[in-house]
């Protein structure tokens, strides 16, 4: 069974340092892995995905992801943080062969970001 | 036209009242989906459209029930909710089973 674990509920940066969200997947096939982002009141917004080419995955508004299949490991990063990207983070795996492609949802991440 | 468009953006209904949200797409996607949000939380997946058949209902109560009518267009039906329905309802598609999702902005529902 496919399952997502985000490993921390919230993170607090200062504008202008680097961001780090943490997510870790368990997958029986080669997994379709993505990220979304949530802000207040309003439906999730694709970051990046992850469909087995490139580990490094960019995405979009300075985001980029690697994927680690040996740590198992999804994780997003951003160089520099902006106020703007205050919001509700999503890592989510698809299993196309199980369970109609449905979505797992890891719990979310919150974060916030200081002045 | 890459979006995913739900209608209303709000709506407060009574425990009597029957209601429907409507989530509309053209970008020509085979499988379309009904998700349920509550605060805090990641969405949950209710209903799952694939070539305009239901394909999955994730035990979902009676009182919520979907519809189809075509391969761009997925309603929501609501009769006789409870005030722990009230949630944010989300609709999102994809071009087939098994790929990313686009989705809608959402509609906050609250029974009254």
């Amino acid at each position: 069974a496919q399952s997502v674990t985000q490993l921390d509920s919230h993170v607090s940066v200062s504008e202008g340092t680097p961001v780090l969200l943490r997510c870790n997947y368990s997958s029986s096939y080669s997994p379709s892995l993505f990220w979304y982002v949530q802000h207040p009141n309003k439906g999730l917004q694709l970051l990046l995905k992850y469909t087995s080419a490139a580990t490094l995955v960019k995405g979009i508004n300075g985001f980029e992801a690697e994927f680690k299949k040996s740590e198992t490991s999804f994780h997003l990063t951003k160089p520099s943080a902006h106020m703007s990207d205050a919001a509700e983070y999503f890592c989510v795996v698809i299993d196309p062969y199980n369970q109609g492609g449905k979505l797992i949802f890891g719990q979310g991440t919150e974060l916030s970001v200081k002045p | 036209d890459t979006e995913v468009t739900q209608t209303p953006k709000h709506l407060v209904m009574g425990m009597t009242n029957k209601k429907s949200l409507k989530c509309e797409q053209h970008m020509g996607h085979r499988a379309m989906y009904w998700y349920k949000q509550k605060a805090k939380k990641p969405p949950e997946l209710m209903f799952v459209y694939s070539y305009e058949k239901l394909s999955i209902n994730e035990s979902v109560p009676s009182r919520f029930s979907p519809e189809c009518p075509n391969s761009s267009l997925l309603n929501l039906h609501l009769h006789a909710l409870q005030p722990e329905d009230s949630a944010l309802y989300l609709c999102a598609s994809s071009r087939d089973l098994g790929y990313g999702y686009t989705f809608g902005s959402g509609t906050r529902l609250t029974v009254v």
